[in-house]
Protein backbone atom coordinates (compact mmCIF):
# COMPACT_ATOMS: atom_id res chain seq x y z
CA UNK A 1 0.00 0.00 0.00
CA UNK A 2 2.62 2.60 -1.46
CA UNK A 3 2.08 6.20 -0.16
CA UNK A 4 2.80 9.03 -2.35
CA UNK A 5 6.23 8.28 -4.25
CA UNK A 6 8.06 11.35 -5.51
CA UNK A 7 11.70 11.22 -7.05
CA UNK A 8 14.14 12.36 -7.20
CA UNK A 9 14.42 13.51 -3.60
CA UNK A 10 17.37 15.66 -4.33
CA UNK A 11 18.27 17.60 -7.85
CA UNK A 12 21.01 19.37 -8.75
CA UNK A 13 20.70 21.88 -11.91
CA UNK A 14 22.75 24.65 -13.28
CA UNK A 15 20.96 27.89 -14.36
CA UNK A 16 19.07 27.29 -17.50
CA UNK A 17 18.96 23.86 -17.73
CA UNK A 18 15.71 21.72 -17.27
CA UNK A 19 14.36 20.14 -13.64
CA UNK A 20 11.90 16.93 -14.18
CA UNK A 21 9.85 16.17 -10.70
CA UNK A 22 8.01 12.93 -11.07
CA UNK A 23 4.66 12.49 -8.72
CA UNK A 24 3.01 9.01 -8.38
CA UNK A 25 0.07 9.65 -6.09
CA UNK A 26 -1.51 7.24 -4.07
CA UNK A 27 -3.13 3.92 -5.82
CA UNK A 28 -6.54 4.61 -6.53
CA UNK A 29 -6.11 8.80 -6.68
CA UNK A 30 -7.38 10.34 -9.44
CA UNK A 31 -6.33 14.07 -7.87
CA UNK A 32 -2.68 15.43 -7.65
CA UNK A 33 -1.17 18.79 -5.86
CA UNK A 34 1.83 20.24 -6.69
CA UNK A 35 3.29 22.60 -3.86
CA UNK A 36 6.31 24.59 -3.36
CA UNK A 37 8.38 25.09 0.08
CA UNK A 38 11.24 27.42 0.70
CA UNK A 39 12.69 27.03 3.68
CA UNK A 40 11.67 28.00 6.64
CA UNK A 41 8.18 29.14 4.74
CA UNK A 42 4.65 26.92 4.90
CA UNK A 43 3.26 25.34 2.07
CA UNK A 44 2.47 27.42 -1.08
CA UNK A 45 -0.07 25.89 -4.08
CA UNK A 46 1.33 25.87 -7.36
CA UNK A 47 -1.07 23.32 -9.74
CA UNK A 48 -4.28 21.06 -8.90
CA UNK A 49 -4.50 18.41 -11.88
CA UNK A 50 -6.94 15.71 -12.58
CA UNK A 51 -6.00 12.64 -14.82
CA UNK A 52 -5.20 14.37 -17.68
CA UNK A 53 -6.74 17.82 -17.11
CA UNK A 54 -5.24 20.76 -15.36
CA UNK A 55 -8.39 22.12 -13.01
CA UNK A 56 -6.36 24.82 -11.14
CA UNK A 57 -2.60 26.62 -12.39
CA UNK A 58 -2.89 29.53 -10.41
CA UNK A 59 -0.46 28.94 -8.48
CA UNK A 60 2.14 28.37 -10.68
CA UNK A 61 4.34 31.14 -12.80
CA UNK A 62 3.16 31.79 -16.24
CA UNK A 63 6.14 31.45 -17.57
CA UNK A 64 9.05 28.27 -17.85
CA UNK A 65 6.50 25.90 -15.53
CA UNK A 66 4.60 23.30 -16.55
CA UNK A 67 2.83 20.27 -15.12
CA UNK A 68 0.92 17.27 -16.47
CA UNK A 69 -0.62 14.30 -15.14
CA UNK A 70 -1.04 11.92 -18.39
CA UNK A 71 -3.39 8.94 -18.39
CA UNK A 72 -0.88 6.14 -17.79
CA UNK A 73 2.40 7.00 -15.49
CA UNK A 74 3.41 9.86 -13.01
CA UNK A 75 2.44 13.33 -13.03
CA UNK A 76 5.35 15.84 -14.20
CA UNK A 77 6.09 18.96 -12.91
CA UNK A 78 8.49 20.62 -15.42
CA UNK A 79 10.55 23.80 -14.54
CA UNK A 80 12.62 24.95 -18.00
CA UNK A 81 15.74 27.31 -17.52
CA UNK A 82 15.98 27.33 -14.14
CA UNK A 83 17.18 29.97 -12.14
CA UNK A 84 18.48 30.19 -8.91
CA UNK A 85 14.97 31.72 -6.95
CA UNK A 86 13.45 28.05 -8.14
CA UNK A 87 15.71 26.17 -5.62
CA UNK A 88 13.10 24.82 -2.94
CA UNK A 89 11.13 21.91 -1.79
CA UNK A 90 8.50 20.86 -4.16
CA UNK A 91 6.53 18.78 -2.81
CA UNK A 92 3.10 16.46 -4.92
CA UNK A 93 0.16 15.65 -2.58
CA UNK A 94 -2.58 12.98 -3.67
CA UNK A 95 -6.46 12.67 -2.91
CA UNK A 96 -9.49 10.49 -4.33
CA UNK A 97 -10.76 13.61 -4.66
CA UNK A 98 -14.68 14.66 -4.95
CA UNK A 99 -15.80 15.46 -1.57
CA UNK A 100 -13.12 13.49 0.35
CA UNK A 101 -10.22 16.38 0.12
CA UNK A 102 -7.92 14.22 2.52
CA UNK A 103 -4.82 14.68 0.73
CA UNK A 104 -1.52 12.84 1.02
CA UNK A 105 2.25 14.24 0.64
CA UNK A 106 5.17 12.59 -0.70
CA UNK A 107 8.57 13.09 0.87
CA UNK A 108 8.82 16.09 -1.86
CA UNK A 109 11.93 17.15 -4.35
CA UNK A 110 14.60 19.16 -3.03
CA UNK A 111 15.78 21.42 -6.04
CA UNK A 112 19.10 23.44 -5.84
CA UNK A 113 19.55 25.49 -8.74
CA UNK A 114 23.99 26.15 -8.86
CA UNK B 1 -9.57 34.66 -0.73
CA UNK B 2 -9.86 32.39 1.67
CA UNK B 3 -6.64 33.32 4.26
CA UNK B 4 -5.79 30.63 6.97
CA UNK B 5 -3.59 32.43 9.97
CA UNK B 6 -2.13 29.94 12.15
CA UNK B 7 -0.76 31.58 15.46
CA UNK B 8 1.81 31.48 17.15
CA UNK B 9 4.04 31.64 14.32
CA UNK B 10 6.95 30.26 16.50
CA UNK B 11 6.99 28.59 19.72
CA UNK B 12 9.35 26.87 22.12
CA UNK B 13 8.79 25.23 25.09
CA UNK B 14 10.14 22.72 27.95
CA UNK B 15 9.52 18.61 27.44
CA UNK B 16 5.99 18.45 29.62
CA UNK B 17 4.74 21.90 29.23
CA UNK B 18 0.90 21.71 27.43
CA UNK B 19 0.61 24.11 24.72
CA UNK B 20 -2.26 25.41 21.77
CA UNK B 21 -2.31 26.68 18.49
CA UNK B 22 -4.53 28.37 16.86
CA UNK B 23 -6.15 28.38 12.81
CA UNK B 24 -8.08 30.83 12.09
CA UNK B 25 -10.40 32.35 9.06
CA UNK B 26 -12.89 34.66 8.20
CA UNK B 27 -14.01 32.23 5.95
CA UNK B 28 -16.13 29.13 6.77
CA UNK B 29 -14.33 25.90 5.64
CA UNK B 30 -16.59 22.46 5.21
CA UNK B 31 -13.72 20.65 6.49
CA UNK B 32 -9.96 21.38 7.86
CA UNK B 33 -6.97 19.30 8.13
CA UNK B 34 -3.97 19.65 10.01
CA UNK B 35 -0.53 18.40 9.38
CA UNK B 36 2.46 17.98 11.15
CA UNK B 37 5.91 18.51 8.91
CA UNK B 38 9.39 17.40 10.31
CA UNK B 39 12.43 18.55 8.46
CA UNK B 40 13.65 17.54 5.45
CA UNK B 41 10.20 15.13 5.27
CA UNK B 42 6.50 15.95 3.45
CA UNK B 43 3.66 16.79 5.58
CA UNK B 44 1.79 13.67 7.79
CA UNK B 45 -2.04 14.27 7.81
CA UNK B 46 -2.91 14.53 11.73
CA UNK B 47 -6.26 14.46 11.27
CA UNK B 48 -9.43 15.95 9.46
CA UNK B 49 -12.50 17.95 11.16
CA UNK B 50 -15.85 18.34 9.33
CA UNK B 51 -18.68 19.35 11.73
CA UNK B 52 -19.14 22.51 13.85
CA UNK B 53 -17.77 21.95 16.93
CA UNK B 54 -15.96 18.52 16.66
CA UNK B 55 -13.58 17.38 19.08
CA UNK B 56 -11.43 14.93 18.14
CA UNK B 57 -8.32 13.38 20.27
CA UNK B 58 -5.38 11.65 18.73
CA UNK B 59 -3.18 10.38 21.97
CA UNK B 60 -1.85 13.41 23.77
CA UNK B 61 -3.66 15.62 20.54
CA UNK B 62 -6.49 17.37 21.15
CA UNK B 63 -8.22 19.12 17.48
CA UNK B 64 -11.19 21.06 17.68
CA UNK B 65 -13.26 22.94 14.73
CA UNK B 66 -15.09 25.69 15.75
CA UNK B 67 -18.99 26.27 15.73
CA UNK B 68 -18.60 28.60 13.16
CA UNK B 69 -16.14 26.03 10.99
CA UNK B 70 -14.10 29.43 10.70
CA UNK B 71 -11.61 28.24 12.82
CA UNK B 72 -9.35 25.35 14.67
CA UNK B 73 -7.24 24.44 17.82
CA UNK B 74 -4.47 21.89 18.33
CA UNK B 75 -3.85 21.24 22.13
CA UNK B 76 -0.90 19.19 22.85
CA UNK B 77 -0.64 17.54 26.48
CA UNK B 78 2.65 16.74 27.86
CA UNK B 79 5.12 17.80 25.25
CA UNK B 80 7.70 15.65 24.24
CA UNK B 81 10.66 16.56 21.52
CA UNK B 82 9.11 14.13 19.38
CA UNK B 83 6.15 16.84 18.86
CA UNK B 84 9.05 19.03 17.34
CA UNK B 85 7.97 19.98 13.92
CA UNK B 86 6.15 22.22 11.73
CA UNK B 87 2.02 22.28 12.22
CA UNK B 88 -0.26 23.54 9.40
CA UNK B 89 -3.80 23.43 9.05
CA UNK B 90 -5.03 23.61 5.52
CA UNK B 91 -8.74 23.36 4.27
CA UNK B 92 -10.55 23.04 0.42
CA UNK B 93 -11.17 26.42 -1.18
CA UNK B 94 -14.69 27.67 -1.67
CA UNK B 95 -15.74 25.91 -4.92
CA UNK B 96 -12.67 23.67 -5.19
CA UNK B 97 -11.06 20.51 -4.21
CA UNK B 98 -8.01 22.40 -3.92
CA UNK B 99 -5.93 22.82 -0.45
CA UNK B 100 -5.05 25.89 1.18
CA UNK B 101 -2.46 25.73 3.53
CA UNK B 102 -2.24 28.08 6.55
CA UNK B 103 1.27 29.74 7.52
CA UNK B 104 2.07 27.20 9.95
CA UNK B 105 3.57 26.78 13.67
CA UNK B 106 7.15 25.91 14.01
CA UNK B 107 6.98 23.71 17.70
CA UNK B 108 10.40 23.46 19.55
CA UNK B 109 9.84 20.84 22.55
CA UNK B 110 13.15 21.38 24.55
CA UNK B 111 13.95 18.32 26.25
Amino acid sequence: NAGVMQNPRHLVRRRGQEARLRCSPVKGHSHVYWYRQLPEEGLKFMVYLQKENIIDESGMPKERFSAEFPKEGPSILRIQQVVRGDSAAYFCASSRGGRDTEAFFGQGTRLTVV
Amino acid sequence: TQLLEQSPQFLSIQEGENLTVYCNSSSVFSSLQWYRQEPGEGPVLLVTVVTGGEVKKLKRLTFQFGDARKDSSLHITAAQPGDTGLYLCAGPQTGANNLFFGTGTRLTVIP
